[in-house]
């Protein structure tokens, strides 16, 4: 079955720079999410979409933005980038709504900021 | 401020031996409780999930027991193998938090041959 796919897989910036994170969720998935997880802990929530509208917001900087484009695809754009946003950053999809409300995650981008 | 708290924070157990993992949530609007299974380097993997009208789940190896007066809730891995060895995070969703899912801090799990 297909899953959620992620890319890059790997990422390494400098301080001050930016990224993009792309995520494609599960075919039929309308809904996307992003996780940080930082070494050792749990994943945080940051912000998610429904139908290319933001439909939460967590503890996502101001730094950051993401949006979600017709094809249901989203993309996390992270600018002026810090040592402290160094961690695997992932993308989950579900269908909103709609029980069970199963959210699959995808493989995760390691973000290295040095 | 921790929603949902995990414990324990690491576990060891014995080839064939019961693994068991137990959450505790405060916020009664939880209303859908995943457990995912991660490991190192990869992607959370859905396991098993509950909603808080039934007191038992269970799918293979895997039972989710909940208690809701107590709002706790707890896995049990039973027949442990070596390839059970993984970070474990219980999670709840909200609905009017637009889905999002808390996680509790995870458990390492080892199992030993």
């Amino acid at each position: 079955a297909a899953g959620v796919i992620q890319s890059p897989r790997h990422l390494i910036k400098e301080k001050r720079e930016t990224a993009t994170l792309k995520c494609y969720p599960i075919p039929r998935h309308d809904t996307v999410y992003w996780y940080q997880q930082g070494p050792g802990q749990d994943p945080q929530f940051l912000i998610s979409f429904y139908e290319k509208m933001q439909s939460d917001k967590g503890s996502i900087p101001d730094r950051f933005s993401a949006q979600q484009f017709s094809d249901y695809h989203s993309e996390l754009n992270m600018s002026s980038l810090e040592l402290g946003d160094s961690a695997l950053y992932f993308c989950a999809s579900s269908l909103w709504g709609r029980a069970p409300y199963e959210q699959y995650f995808g493989p995760g981008t390691r973000l290295t900021v040095t | 401020q921790q929603q949902v708290k995990q414990s324990p924070q690491s576990l060891i157990v014995q080839k064939g031996g019961i693994s068991i993992i137990n959450c505790a949530y405060e916020n009664t609007a939880f209303d859908y409780f995943p457990w995912y299974q991660q490991f190192p380097g990869k992607g959370p993997a859905l396991l098993i999930a509950i909603r808080p009208d039934v007191s038992e789940k269970k799918e293979g190896r895997f039972t989710i027991s909940f208690n809701k007066s107590a709002k706790q809730f707890s896995l049990h891995i039973m027949d442990s193998q070596p390839g059970d060895s993984a970070t474990y995070f219980c999670a709840a969703r909200e609905e009017t938090s637009g889905s999002r899912l808390t996680f509790g801090e995870g458990t390492q799990l080892t199992v030993n041959p």
